[in-house]
């Protein structure tokens, strides 16, 4: 089985640039989360949805950060501007249907992707 | 904020069984201690998962106390490849809740 997958892998640019980062969730989960992990830190969530609706955006900067999932399957997070602050790894996890239960809530991650912003 | 507590660093010698700690002493009722753990470069990878009985898998054992305040995850035969940050985070069990990830330990397996 596939696992989740995310890409580019790697991303450098300029501060004021956009960025975009795609990701594809193991078939068939309903859930899917973006996270960014900044250097030495734990991974903190910037958005959750669930099928294709965005059920909790509390923590996402929207000023300059949007994100989508179309159809409920892959979804990409934007960054416009970019800033030297938001150097840091972006992580998607997907989840089957928390709904059900502990045995459907267990988070996959992805490799993500390691921004830097100069 | 994190409602864990781990100590920042551990070392084990290849082979040994690691002890990774985790305090957890505000936990709730509902709340099970999940453990994962953040090889360099990849993304968290889950381990074990457990309310109040003690748990094993293929992968690691869960010790958690009687008042259930603390657990303890267990590898039995450390390898190279258990070198991580492992994460002790508490969370009910239903619903898409977020991880919240502390500071983490960092077990590093010496040769």
């Amino acid at each position: 089985e596939a696992g989740v997958v995310q890409s580019p892998r790697y991303k450098i640019i300029e501060k004021k640039q956009p960025v975009a980062f795609w990701c594809n969730p193991i078939s068939g989960h309903n859930t899917l989360y973006w996270y960014r992990q900044n250097l030495g830190q734990g991974p903190e969530l910037l958005i959750r949805y669930e099928n294709e609706e965005a059920v909790d955006d509390s923590q996402l900067p929207k000023d300059r950060f949007s994100a989508e999932r179309l159809k409920g399957v892959d979804s990409t997070l934007k960054i416009q501007p970019a800033e030297l602050g938001d150097s840091a790894v972006y992580l998607c996890a997907s989840s089957l249907d928390p709904s059900r239960g502990p045995s459907y809530n267990e988070q996959f991650f992805g490799p993500g992707t390691r921004l830097t912003v100069l | 904020d994190a409602k864990t507590t781990q100590p920042p660093s551990m070392d084990c010698a290849e082979g040994r069984a690691a002890n990774l700690p985790c305090n957890h002493s505000t936990i709730s009722g509902n709340e099970y201690v999940y453990w994962y753990r953040q090889i360099h470069s990849q993304g968290p990878q889950y381990i074990i998962h457990g309310l109040k009985n003690n748990e094993t898998n293929e992968m690691a054992s869960l010790i958690i106390t009687e008042d259930r305040k603390s657990s303890t995850l267990i590898l039995p035969h450390a390898t190279l490849r258990d070198t991580a940050v492992y994460y002790c985070i508490v969370r009910v069990a239903q619903g898409a809740q977020k991880l919240v990830f502390g500071q983490g330990t960092r077990l590093t397996i010496n040769p």
